[in-house]
């Protein structure tokens, strides 16, 4: 168990819904990855927050937006989904920069039909 | 950009035996961080080892070490006495502070044979 939660575990939705995956770091760990893992794509890193503050930010596409909240939780929120956006959506936490690890969730695994 | 590279798409190792998983990368930082992270049937992500650039001693965890050649941008794992729990996905993993993200691999499938 890495210490990073993750809620829901799954996820099945429509083309064109909204949803938001939630994520909470590792004890004293001030900064939030998210990473989306698809067949064709890999692992590919979306955005980072730093202390509730975008510090990073990737192949994020324009319909997704994240948040790290004062509580160090983190949100990530999907909206007019494709088909295309199924994935596995996983968190990592580091305590604050590039040279600390990440340690990941176990991931949200979404499904749009 | 920085990219990385994992040639072997699969490998096979007997149970007790020693495998060596292959990766390069392409950077032009010196300052970066290396890792091998695990990824079982149950999809979560564990790590498995971590090499910092500056340290020209390969990092070891019990059965796992790697080998790391800065010059040649290579990073390989090597697992000894393998275990049928070793059997996963292994993605390669580069970090530098110019890019605040993890720049993985295309990953290496494992499997472990008795």
């Amino acid at each position: 168990d890495s210490g990073v939660t993750q809620t829901p575990k799954h996820l099945i939705t429509a083309t064109g819904q909204r949803v938001t995956l939630r994520c909470s770091p590792r004890s004293g760990d001030l900064s939030v990855y998210w990473y989306q893992q698809s067949l064709d794509q890999g692992l590919q890193f979306l955005i980072q927050y730093y202390n509730g503050e975008e510090r990073a930010k990737g192949n994020i596409l324009e319909r997704f937006s994240a948040q790290q909240f004062p509580d160090l939780h983190s949100e990530l929120n999907l909206s007019s989904l494709e088909l295309g956006d199924s994935a596995l959506y996983f968190c990592a936490s580091s305590v604050g920069g590039f040279e600390d690890t990440q340690y990941f969730g176990p991931g949200t695994r979404l499904t749009v039909l | 950009a920085q990219t990385v590279t994992q040639s072997q798409p699969e490998m096979s190792v007997q149970e007790a035996e020693t495998v060596t998983l292959s990766c390069t990368y392409d950077t032009s930082e010196s300052d970066y961080y290396l890792f091998w992270y695990k990824q079982p049937p149950s999809r979560q992500m564990i790590l498995v080892i971590r090499q910092e650039a500056y340290k020209q001693q390969n990092a070891t965890e019990n059965r796992f070490s790697v080998n790391f050649q800065k010059a040649a941008k290579s990073f390989s794992l090597k697992i000894s006495d393998s275990q049928l729990g070793d059997a996963a996905m292994y993605f390669c993993a580069y970090g530098t502070g110019t890019a605040s993200k993890l720049t993985f691999g295309t990953g290496t499938r494992l499997q472990v044979t008795l």
